[in-house]
């Protein structure tokens, strides 16, 4: 059964803190996808990668950087967490457009 | 920018009743994909259509392409409560690419 894996359900932390969002996806997929759901303003990308060290900005990409070391792996890094990105984040992976997403991560910023 | 209108925005109905939740654009699209999403968890894909005028058909599920390429169209026939969750619809501007544009969804819940 294929599989996109996000570390984490639930996380809380604290506005400042450095935040890092794992996903993992076992398809052999080129293009992976970091989107943020939010109430009324549906799913907006964030950024996504085509390659190993490969990236682009998506639509909302201020306050965010990624990572992709390994192809199966794409890292989502809130460099100085804010309360406004309180928000559920959704990692996807696909060739070439999402076809399979994890299950999410609830994030909260206190 | 392009943009995707989904309606209704929420829709509850009783089971075995028949529905439709439409997707549209004043833009064009190379293809469109439809998701549904249950609470807690990620969109799951259900179909993606290519062709002006295509129709795909998933056991109760039937999905239309608008002939212009601006819009779509999911009927639900005979409702199932398993059918409840969110209907997201979302569009790729050219072949190939990579973004999607999606839109906000539809609600459906289905009473027993």
């Amino acid at each position: 059964d294929v599989k996109v894996t996000q570390s984490s359900r639930y996380l809380v932390k604290r506005t400042g803190e450095k935040v890092f969002l794992e996903c993992v996806q076992d398809m052999d997929h080129e293009n992976m996808f970091w989107y943020r759901q939010d109430p009324g303003l549906g799913l907006r990308l964030i950024y996504f990668s085509y390659d190993v060290k490969m990236k682009e900005k998506g639509d909302i990409p201020e306050g965010y950087s990624v990572s992709r070391e390994k192809k199966e792996r794409f890292s989502l890094i809130l460099e100085s967490a804010s309360t406004n990105q309180t928000s559920m984040y959704l990692c996807a992976s696909g060739d070439p457009q999402p076809q399979h997403f994890g299950d999410g991560t609830r994030l909260s910023i206190l | 920018t392009q943009l995707l209108e989904q309606s209704p925005q929420f829709l509850s109905i009783q089971e075995g009743e028949n529905l439709t939740v439409y997707c549209n654009s004043s833009s064009v699209f190379s293809s469109l994909q439809w998701y549904r999403q249950e609470p807690g968890e990620g969109p799951v894909l259900l179909v993606t259509v290519v062709t002006g005028g295509e129709v795909k058909k998933l056991k109760r599920l039937t999905f239309q392409f608008g002939d212009a390429r601006k819009d779509s169209s999911l009927h639900i026939t005979a409702a199932q409560t398993g059918d409840t969750g969110l209907y997201l619809c979302a569009g790729s501007a050219r072949g190939g690419s990579e973004k999607l544009v999606f839109g906000k969804g539809t609600k459906l819940t289905v009473n027993p």
